[in-house]
């Protein structure tokens, strides 16, 4: 079992939609959560990241985290067509020599239709 | 301000030869991470640099792969012997390092592997 499980999708939605992506996880040493997006042939960026439990919310975008189930998710809503990209799911906790490594998730592919 | 950059953004090379992968971090940033994503999956990471050491090496996947990082800035990734499965897409990213606070990390466009 892979530490961080991502329904690869694909997912598609017409314009306007609410989108809702999620993973679980199964390392409870991890800390933070982030999402990032990926455009294609371009590197990740930060959406957003929590730190432990609770929610957070940038514009149209919300993160949850659930540590008692291992369980995150991003909510997208008013989803637009420049919201088509890949989202991955990424984790991390303090490790060797002060690593911050991210663990990622395989990424889910959204397109959004107008 | 500049991000992280890297080149060559694409390499084709032959199985057997021997690659270098070039990544140029953000000013000031201290910690820097080499990333490989294979097709369809996430970024999984091979290596952690503080400054010019390498303080986490625990994804190399073999010791074909090696990075320095001498001046503590610039960083490259050496594949010795390349095989058609080091094909991927090679993400650098690097932050600044706070202790306990979070430190997020900037990705370069990645350079593009063909291995044929």
């Amino acid at each position: 079992q892979k530490e961080v499980e991502q329904d690869p999708g694909p997912l598609s939605v017409p314009e306007g939609a609410i989108v809702s992506l999620n993973c679980t996880y199964s390392n409870s040493a991890f800390q933070y959560f982030m999402w990032y997006r990926q455009y294609s042939r371009k590197g990740p960026e930060l959406l957003m990241y929590t730190y432990s439990s609770g929610n957070k919310e940038d514009g149209r975008f919300t993160a949850q985290v659930d540590k008692s189930s291992k369980y995150i998710s991003l909510f997208i809503r008013d989803s637009q067509p420049s919201d088509s990209a890949t989202y991955l799911c990424a984790m991390s906790g303090r490790t060797q020599g002060g690593s911050e490594k991210l663990v990622f998730g395989k990424g889910t592919k959204l397109t959004v239709n107008p | 301000g500049a991000g992280v950059s890297q080149t060559p953004s694409n390499k084709v090379t032959e199985k057997g030869k021997y690659v270098e992968l070039r990544c140029d971090p953000i000013s000031g940033h201290t910690a820097l991470y080499w990333y490989r994503q294979s097709l369809g999956q996430g970024p999984e990471f091979l290596i952690y640099f503080q400054g010019t050491g390498a303080a986490d090496d625990s994804g190399l996947p073999n010791d074909r792969f090696f990075a320095v990082r001498p001046e503590g800035s610039v960083s490259t990734l050496k594949i010795q012997r390349t095989e058609r499965g080091d094909s991927a897409v090679y993400l650098c990213a690097s932050s600044s390092y706070g202790g306990g606070a979070y430190n997020e990390q900037f990705f370069g466009p990645g350079t593009r592997l063909t291995v044929l």
